[in-house]
């Protein structure tokens, strides 16, 4: 299982774009890349999930670079209510059992 | 998406009983659930995997005898701490996939805290 590497902990102002950057060096050509966002005492929720180049939907931006070997996901304009642990995570089947790392905690201020 | 509801979500016990959280998959049929510990401030800790009419497979280090996991339908998956003590106090959450098995997304329930006194 790829083993992914965020920073620990992130900082940033209401109404700025936060970019939370992921490494996964050893992703198999299979893997997709999924961001998950957990509140505190709840499960964690999808954000995202790639395979290369960019996706964007309603709430955030994935961009993968060619070599796949990182991932940036991108919060436009965050909340107070984006404070929260953010993961990112490499699978190929949903039948293997996502590992988790540290996460990533972002703390948003007014 | 598709939605995973854990129960109950809060629970206090005594030292020595059991409890028991149920997992279940609400708007798709979860052929294989996966089952977390939490502790404070910590990440996810992958406990078992289970597939539906098969045993659970136990990552290392937790006791499948203390952790009996029961995974008898395609939507509902059990998870019995068995003579809990007070260092099985944790956030258990799980996880189900069987809607789009070739992509890794995983749909997780709300989770469960269970407080043993």
């Amino acid at each position: 299982l790829a083993k992914t590497t965020q920073p620990v902990s992130m900082d940033s102002y209401e109404g700025q774009e936060v970019n939370i950057t992921c490494s996964h060096n050893n992703i198999a050509t299979n893997d997709y890349i999924t961001w998950y966002q957990q509140f505190p005492s709840q499960g964690p929720r999808f954000i995202i999930q790639g395979y290369k180049t960019k996706v964007t939907n309603e709430v955030a931006s994935l961009f993968i670079p060619a070599d796949r070997k990182s991932s940036t996901l991108s919060l436009p304009r965050v909340s107070l209510s984006d404070t929260a642990v953010y993961y990112c995570l490499v699978a190929f089947s949903g039948n293997t059992p996502l590992v988790f790392g540290k996460g990533t905690r972002l703390s948003v201020i007014a | 998406g598709a939605v995973v509801s854990q129960h109950p979500s809060r629970v206090i016990c005594k030292s020595g009983t059991s409890v028991k959280i149920e997992c279940r998959s609400l708007d798709f049929q979860a052929t294989t659930m996966f089952w977390y510990r939490q502790f404070p401030k910590q990440s996810l800790m992958l406990m078992a995997t289970s597939n539906e009419g098969s045993k659970a497979t136990y990552e290392q280090g937790v006791e499948k005898d203390k952790f009996l996991i029961n995974h008898a339908s395609l939507t509902l998956s059990t998870l019995t701490v068995t003579s809990a003590h007070p260092e099985d106090s944790s956030f258990y959450i799980c996880s189900a996939t069987g809607g789009r098995a070739n992509t890794g997304e995983l749909f997780f329930g709300e989770g469960s805290r269970l407080t043993v006194l």
